[in-house]
């Protein structure tokens, strides 16, 4: 069964420092994998995918996302953290044949000033 | 364009009482989806909705039955509300092509059942 794990309830990094949050995944056959953010008290937004392709995705906010087929990572980092950055974070993988996302349990992330 | 909105945001319940929570796009998304949010588990699938006609089975359905309404509404009613609801619940959309697997999220209803 496909899954995905955050193995980090919660990560802090001081403001202007380079943040990574985790993602590992458990599929078989080629992986679809996503980033969301959830600010406080608001649904969830999409930040950025992984599809095919170039292993480093771009996405909103100044965020990136390696994939890393042999480690069977997504990690979703940040070059300079800000504190606005401070949100949920969540990964999922595309359940495969269907339409559906599996979510991790999420990651908290606080940047402090 | 609005984009995917619920009604109500908030909503506090009695045990065994019945409501119907709603979503509705206007993104022309052929798939709906309905989440639940509780702390340490993530988002889980309670139902969805391939295309307008259809409706199935998430993570976690039972206590819950799903109407798609038209291709814009997908509303999710609780016969008998129990204490084990209390959460917050998430409406998506999917555009349904194969390239767009990237779902578009609501601002939440904040369930509570007392």
């Amino acid at each position: 069964a496909q899954s995905v794990a955050q193995p980090e309830d919660q990560v802090n990094v001081a403001e202007g420092n380079p943040l990574t949050v985790k993602c590992t995944y458990s599929v078989s056959g080629n992986p679809y994998l996503f980033w969301y953010v959830q600010y406080p008290n608001r649904g969830l937004q999409f930040l950025l995918k992984y599809i095919t392709g170039d292993n480093l995705v771009k996405g909103s906010y100044g965020f990136e996302a390696e994939f890393n087929k042999s480690q069977t990572s997504f990690h979703l980092k940040k070059p300079s953290a800000l504190v606005s950055d401070s949100a949920l974070y969540f990964c999922a993988v595309r359940d495969r044949g269907t339409d559906k996302l599996i979510f991790g349990t999420g990651t908290r992330l606080q940047v402090f000033p | 364009n609005a984009g995917v909105t619920q009604t109500p945001k908030f909503q506090v319940l009695k045990t065994g009482q019945s409501m119907t929570l709603q979503c509705a796009q206007d993104m022309n998304h052929n798939s709906m989806y309905w989440y639940r949010q509780d702390p340490g588990m993530g988002l889980r699938l309670i139902y969805y909705s391939a295309s307008e006609g259809t409706t199935d089975k998430g993570e976690v359905p039972n206590g819950y039955n799903v109407s798609r309404l038209n291709k814009r509404e997908f509303s999710l009613r609780l016969e008998s509300a129990a204490p084990s609801q209390t959460s917050v619940y998430f409406c998506a959309s999917r555009e349904g092509a194969l390239s767009s697997y990237e779902q578009y999220f609501g601002p939440g209803t904040r369930l509570t059942v007392t």
